[in-house]
């Protein structure tokens, strides 16, 4: 089995960075993923890191430490429009298929 | 273009009634899954499957029920045992094992 932390909200403000990070338990997995979900609409995927150090994609970037069970999303240059849930989630090796998710990270961006 | 399809978008059904969710996909995926979302929770697996005509029980199978006959369509259906069936139900697809997850836009259930 595993299990995924995240915290449950973080407040910023427009032009900040933000860093959510994600800490889990797992016997073997096979990447560590970040989806983000605006209220009311559909997971849309971020990132993805398979191996550890860092991933970047524009203003959003992905670390991942297999030593130390951790990752983080860190968001750059914050936008209002970056106001949304985001979400860890690992793919567990002993049970092809099966993506778990963290409970997701508010984040609120202020003026 | 190519995506997922739930429908439908929002659904009241009555105690004791048995409902059909459903989805489509036609990016030619061979895994789709089914999660449910709470207010403020996080994904839960209902059932996934990784190819047709198989399928594995999630962490809350219990009250659901799917079927894969097609690569492009798999179905949920929340029977009348799952005893708190209001939530916001999504689907999604994934090409292998380590690819993205494409979710669908959600299907709302009220139970009245």
């Amino acid at each position: 089995g595993q299990s995924l932390e995240q915290p449950s909200e973080v407040t910023a403000v427009e032009g900040a960075i933000v860093q959510i990070n994600c800490t889990y338990q797992t016997s073997g997995f096979y990447g560590l993923s970040w989806y983000q979900q605006h209220d009311g609409g559909a997971p849309t995927f971020l990132s993805y890191n398979a191996l550890d150090g860092l991933e970047e994609t524009g203003r959003f970037s992905s670390f991942l430490s297999r030593s130390d069970s951790y990752g983080y999303l860190l968001l750059q240059e914050l936008q209002m429009k970056d106001s949304a849930s985001y979400f860890c989630a690992v793919r567990e090796t002993d049970s092809w298929g099966k993506l778990q998710f963290g409970a997701g990270t508010q984040v609120v961006v202020t003026p | 273009d190519g995506g997922i399809t739930q429908s439908p978008k929002y659904l009241f059904r009555k105690e004791g009634q048995n409902v059909t969710l459903s989805c489509e996909q036609n990016l030619n995926h061979d895994a789709m899954y089914w999660y449910r979302q709470d207010p403020g929770q996080g994904l839960r697996l209902i059932y996934y499957s990784q190819i047709v005509n198989d399928f594995q029980k999630g962490d809350i199978a219990e009250g659901y029920s799917v079927s894969r006959e097609k690569k492009e369509s798999f179905p949920l259906t929340v029977t009348s045992a799952q005893k708190n069936p209001t939530a916001f139900y999504l689907c999604a697809s994934s090409p292998g094992i380590t690819g993205e997850l494409f979710f669908g836009e959600g299907s709302r259930l009220t139970v009245l």
